[in-house]
């Protein structure tokens, strides 16, 4: 079936690296892309968002890539830091439709 | 502004039983959706308001079920609990086909 998933379940970084948090999808139909932040006890938390007529959008030490010819998405954290850590979800909707599919989701540990 | 709130935290069911959780929506936002997230998943988008009327549904039965009230809060009912029923339930408001802003959750457990 089509699905959103992820390659990493978990991801080990150092304080001050860059981290970068990898996601495919199959539906060449979604045409938007969301990453999510979720910290334990929390429900998930917008970091950015990106439409399928974009291939590069950047935030405040974030940065999502979209590559439409290989149905992959990624989540690029500058300087991470351990208030970073979290698990991270990306989530598509396909167009016409209000349902988002999320991924099952990646964990970053940031060690101090 | 007020954030998404939802109503308990946590629950405790036994099989068979129903249960009510409670969500109100964000200053200012008109639809509500409704999301189960199993431990270790993602969340799995149940169903949308939006005006007081499903909006879109996902691939869950029908004793699930919700409401919206005038004032965008909204209602999680669901009959007949089945212990993979215990989860987090996540509701999230927004303005139409804008993205969702989430609340806490609350954390069901059926035994």
């Amino acid at each position: 079936g089509e699905s959103v998933g992820l390659h990493l379940p978990t991801l080990s970084v150092q304080e001050g690296d860059n981290s970068i948090i990898n996601c495919a999808y199959s539906n060449s139909a979604s045409d938007y892309f969301i990453w999510y932040k979720q910290e334990s006890g929390k429900g998930p938390q917008f970091i950015i968002d990106i439409r399928s007529n974009m291939d590069k959008r950047q935030g405040q030490r974030v940065t999502v890539l979209l590559n439409k010819t290989v149905k992959h998405l990624s989540l690029q954290i500058a300087a991470t830091q351990p208030g970073d850590s979290a698990v991270y979800f990306c989530a598509e909707r396909r167009g016409g439709s209000y349902i988002p599919t999320f991924g099952r989701g990646t964990s970053l540990i940031v060690h101090p | 502004e007020t954030g998404v709130t939802q109503s308990p935290t946590h629950l405790i069911k036994t099989r068979g039983q129903q249960v009510t959780l409670r969500c109100s929506s964000q200053s200012g936002h008109n639809t509500v959706s409704w999301y189960q997230q199993a431990l270790g998943q993602g969340p799995q988008f149940i169903f949308q308001y939006y005006r007081e009327e499903e909006n879109g549904r996902g691939n869950f039965p029908p004793r699930f079920s919700g409401l919206q009230f005038p004032n965008y809060s909204s209602e999680l009912n669901v009959n007949a609990l089945e212990l993979d029923d215990s989860a987090l339930y996540l509701c999230a408001s927004s303005l139409l086909d804008s993205r969702d802003t989430f609340g806490s959750g609350t954390r069901l457990t059926v035994v």
